[in-house]
């Protein structure tokens, strides 16, 4: 499968404790982004990666959040302190360099925090 | 935040009928994208249309996009069961490097057989 992949597809944990989510793009893409989507919301912009370098991020992404894109290839998205109000669906997508084109979008890893 | 909103949020029809969705938007933009995720799913990609084209048309798909009213319409034709999902239109700012999407609140579809 040469598709967008994310791990885990989905995570409990509680309030307080750390979780780090991987993503996996489609291997000849350079960009890589982040969102967040809420029950009954589209998705939000979290944070966007061109190869190792991280961009852009939005005012969502608080300092408990911290995206890495070591070497380009796949990113790791962290979150300390998990606070209840971060349950939601994480979504990893990636696409080339051009100015119109669609974005691949990973299956996504669903947060619960209790 | 949201880019704009979508109407209706939820609509439902019978197979075989057509299905028109739409989307408005607040800022100027590069290019609008229409997705669709079925529930608990990812996204995939339907449609893109550049900000100078007006209509386009993939399969049973055809988008409108009208600049002037910041506003954008889908168009499933001949609707399936299988097209019972959610629909997102999703926005692309003209400017700055990022060009990530910027997508609406979606309207659930469901298609009765």
């Amino acid at each position: 499968d040469t598709g967008v992949s994310q791990d885990p597809r989905h995570k409990i944990t509680k309030r307080g404790q750390n979780v780090t989510f991987r993503c996996d793009p489609i291997s000849e893409h350079n960009r890589l982004y982040w969102y967040r989507q809420t029950l009954g919301q589209g998705p939000e912009f979290l944070t966007y990666f061109q190869n190792e370098a991280q961009l852009e991020k939005s005012r969502l992404l608080s300092d408990r959040f911290s995206a890495e894109r070591p070497k380009g290839s796949f990113s790791t998205l962290e979150i300390q302190r998990t606070e209840q109000g971060d349950s939601a669906m994480y979504l990893c997508a990636s696409s080339d360099t051009s100015a119109n084109v669609e974005q691949f979008f990973g299956p996504g890893t669903r947060l619960t925090v209790l | 935040s949201q880019q704009g909103e979508e109407d209706p949020q939820a609509l439902s029809i019978q197979e075989g009928e057509n299905a028109t969705m739409n989307c408005s938007y607040k800022t100027s933009i590069n290019n609008l994208q229409w997705y669709r995720q079925n529930s608990g799913r990812g996204l995939v990609h339907l449609i893109l249309i550049r900000s100078n084209e007006r209509e386009k048309h993939s399969g049973r798909l055809r988008v409108t996009l009208d600049t002037s009213k910041k506003s954008s319409s889908l168009l499933i034709t001949a609707s399936r069961a299988a097209d019972t999902a959610s629909y997102f239109c999703a926005t692309v700012a003209p400017t700055g490097s990022a060009r990530q999407l910027t997508f609406g609140s979606g309207t659930q579809l469901t298609v009765l057989p």
